[in-house]
């Protein structure tokens, strides 16, 4: 299996300007994770999605912040507008249902606002 | 109330001696399961062990064995004959079956090996 796939693995975008996040998932899991990785926070839960419909969002940080499923196979997290303190690394991972399943993390994106 | 607690945000190991990573946890389910991951400075976050809250033995990968004491709701993480590779980034995760799925993770600790 290819595991999670996130794109871009990189991100350099101006402050104002909108930023998409994508992530393939394992094919198979029902559960899709967002997460977000910086310094001063630590590893965050953005929002969870369970067989496409997202489950808790209250992790997003505000309005400027939004997560979609249109399919089992792919996911996005886009921010508009960006501003520079959404610089971070952005996960994606996915898993099966129950709690014996770890979760698979995709290679992370790394976005700088500037 | 934070959900899982990782105490030690440094540690250091010599080179082919055993080290515990500390992880205590707070919940009110019956059914759950622990994790342990790896986070190398690369980046990537990669799974090295589960405990289901019902196993009667502790959950041993490899060199990596965890330390489950129910009682006390501690989940600690034993590495054995540490390896220079094995400077990393730990984190202590939780899945609760009232949660629906999600995954509450600890602050992490750093180990770093010396030799």
């Amino acid at each position: 299996d290819a595991g999670v796939i996130q794109s871009p693995r990189h991100e350099v975008t101006e402050m104002g300007q909108e930023v998409t996040l994508r992530c393939k998932p394992i094919s198979g899991h029902d559960y899709l994770f967002w997460y977000r990785q910086t310094m001063m926070r630590g590893l965050e839960l953005l929002i969870y999605f369970n067989n496409n419909v997202p489950i808790d969002d209250s992790g997003m940080p505000e309005d400027r912040f939004s997560a979609k499923m249109p399919n089992a196979s792919f996911s996005t997290l886009k921010i508009q507008p960006s501003e520079p303190r959404d610089s971070a690394v952005y996960f994606c991972a996915s898993s099966s249902g129950t709690t014996s399943y770890e979760q698979y993390f995709g290679p992370g994106t790394r976005l700088t606002v500037t | 109330a934070q959900k899982i607690t990782q105490t030690q945000p440094g540690m250091f190991v010599q080179e082919k001696e055993a080290v515990t990573l500390d992880c205590t946890y707070d919940t009110s389910d019956p059914s759950y399961g622990l994790f342990w991951y790896k986070q190398p400075s690369s980046g990537e976050m990669i799974f090295l062990i589960y405990q289901g809250s019902y196993d009667q033995q502790n959950a041993t990968e490899g060199r990596y064995s965890l330390n489950f004491q129910k009682a006390r709701k501690s989940a600690n993480l034993v590495i054995s004959a540490s390896q220079l590779g094995d400077s990393a980034m730990y984190f202590c995760a939780m899945r609760e079956v009232t949660n629906a799925g999600k995954s509450t993770f600890g602050d992490g600790t750093t180990l770093t090996v010396k030799p």
